[in-house]
């Protein structure tokens, strides 16, 4: 057990609907991460957070949006979904020390269907 | 922009030999380099971190190479297990934001009894 928590583990929805997903990062831990992960395209960095500033972006769809709270935890939101976005989507966290090493922590995921 | 390669074939060998990973990286000189693991449907978890003036790193039972000249890095795990068939990531900082953790696609490793 990382100490990192997600949920839902499951989601299914519709094309077009909006989700929201959250993220617990371990105690301690200022940093959060999100991952992208299906099948074809390996784990795809979305975004990071720090002590609720956004520090990093990588390839985050416009439709795709983060945040996270003064309690640390992380929620990423998905809208206007299509067939494509169905994946495991991980959140990670690290102690965030600037210009260190950052070894991440995984949760176990949630993975998405839109059908 | 930097690029991580790894073997996309898997990796099948005897239980009891040495398995050995290929992480190759171009176009930037990381600061440090990292393995993890992941299980089928399951987040990765860290194994190992080795710096760049580090040569080697060893844990138990794996070993991790840097060199920074060809930039590669090689994961060794010896007398392997079945135990030990999973997918293995290598992973570098980000080129424009160390805050970035840029992963490979990975190396599924199987051992077979």
């Amino acid at each position: 057990d990382s100490g990192v928590t997600q949920t839902p583990k499951h989601l299914i929805t519709a094309t077009g609907q909006r989700v929201t997903l959250r993220c617990s990062p371990r105690s301690g831990d200022l940093s959060v991460y999100w991952y992208q992960q299906s099948l074809d395209q390996g784990l795809q960095f979305l975004i990071q957070y720090y002590n609720g500033e956004e520090r990093a972006k990588g390839n985050i769809l416009e439709r795709f949006s983060a945040q996270q709270f003064p309690d640390l935890h992380s929620e990423l939101n998905l809208s206007s979904l299509e067939l494509g976005d169905s994946a495991l989507y991980f959140c990670a966290s690290s102690v965030g020390i600037a210009g260190g090493p950052e070894t991440q922590y995984f949760g176990p995921g949630t993975r998405l269907l839109v059908l | 922009s930097q690029k991580i390669e790894q073997n996309s074939e898997a990796l099948n060998i005897q239980e009891g030999k040495t398995a050995t990973l290929t992480c190759n990286y171009t176009n930037y000189s990381p600061a440090y380099l990292q393995w993890y693991r992941q299980d089928p449907g399951r987040g990765p978890v860290f194994l190992l971190l080795i710096r760049e003036n580090e040569k080697e790193k060893r844990k138990e039972r794996l070993k991790v190479t840097f060199d920074t000249t060809l930039k590669q890095s090689l994961f060794h795990i010896t007398a392997s297990q079945p135990a030990d068939s999973a997918t293995y990531l290598c992973a570098l900082p980000g080129y424009s934001s160390a805050s970035k953790i840029i992963f490979g696609s990975g190396t599924r490793l199987s051992i077979r009894p």
